[in-house]
């Protein structure tokens, strides 16, 4: 298996701009998740799903955040309007429930 | 909500020597897992571990949960300039899917 596969690896942009990261979990897994690591904070679950539904969210920094699972694939995290405080590097994990989680290779953000 | 402290935060050891880095938890641990950063990567899975008392090792990486103590340890054996990297352990928040990590330990072997 190709493990889980994110993209784009690194992205750079403007404060405003929307940003979109993508997300494809090992098949087969129904768990999904979204991390965000920074230094000050380290590594922060953002949301995960189950089977496509998203099941907490509570991580999720505020209303400029949005995740979206549409099928067993493949998911998103969207940032709309990006600051310059979203910049860190975001994990995206999947698991078969009860079992350990596998982790991406991340998505590397800087926001100017 | 659950925390867990690592220490110590960073590491720097010779080629060859012993060390062991911790994870204690502020709450009862249901699950604890190690996993492995290196820079630029995501998280590479070590062991997990369920019960107390229970130790697993794989190569040179021996971790032990201590259910009481509500701590674990990740001991690593004559280290390697391989074994360099950030160790993170994660939590199961029990009854969820959900982990929470500490900050990490970044471990630095010197040839």
């Amino acid at each position: 298996d190709a493990g889980v596969i994110q993209s784009p690896r690194h992205e750079v942009t403007e404060m405003g701009q929307e940003v979109t990261l993508r997300c494809k979990p090992i098949s087969g897994h129904d768990y999904l998740f979204w991390y965000r690591q920074t230094m000050m904070r380290g590594l922060e679950l953002l949301i995960y799903f189950n089977n496509n539904v998203p099941i907490d969210d509570s991580g999720m920094p505020e209303d400029r955040f949005s995740a979206k699972m549409p099928n067993a694939s493949f998911s998103t995290l969207k940032i709309q309007p990006s600051e310059p405080r979203d910049s860190a590097v975001y994990f995206c994990a999947s698991t078969n429930g009860g079992e350990t989680q596998y982790f991406g290779p991340g998505t590397r953000l800087l926001v100017l | 909500s659950q925390e867990l402290e690592q220490s110590p935060q960073s590491l720097i050891v010779q080629e060859g020597k012993n060390l062991t880095i911790n994870c204690t938890s502020s709450k009862t641990l249901y699950g604890l897992y190690w996993y492995k950063q290196k820079y630029g990567e995501g998280l590479i899975f070590l062991m997990m571990l369920q019960k107390g008392g229970e130790e697993k090792s794989h190569e040179k990486i021996t971790a032990k949960l201590d259910e009481k103590k509500q701590q674990s340890s990740l001991h690593i054996t004559a280290s390697q300039p391989s074994h360099a990297g950030i160790y993170l352990c994660g939590a199961d928040k029990g009854g969820s899917e959900k982990l929470v990590f500490g900050k990490g330990t970044k471990l630095t072997v010197n040839p």
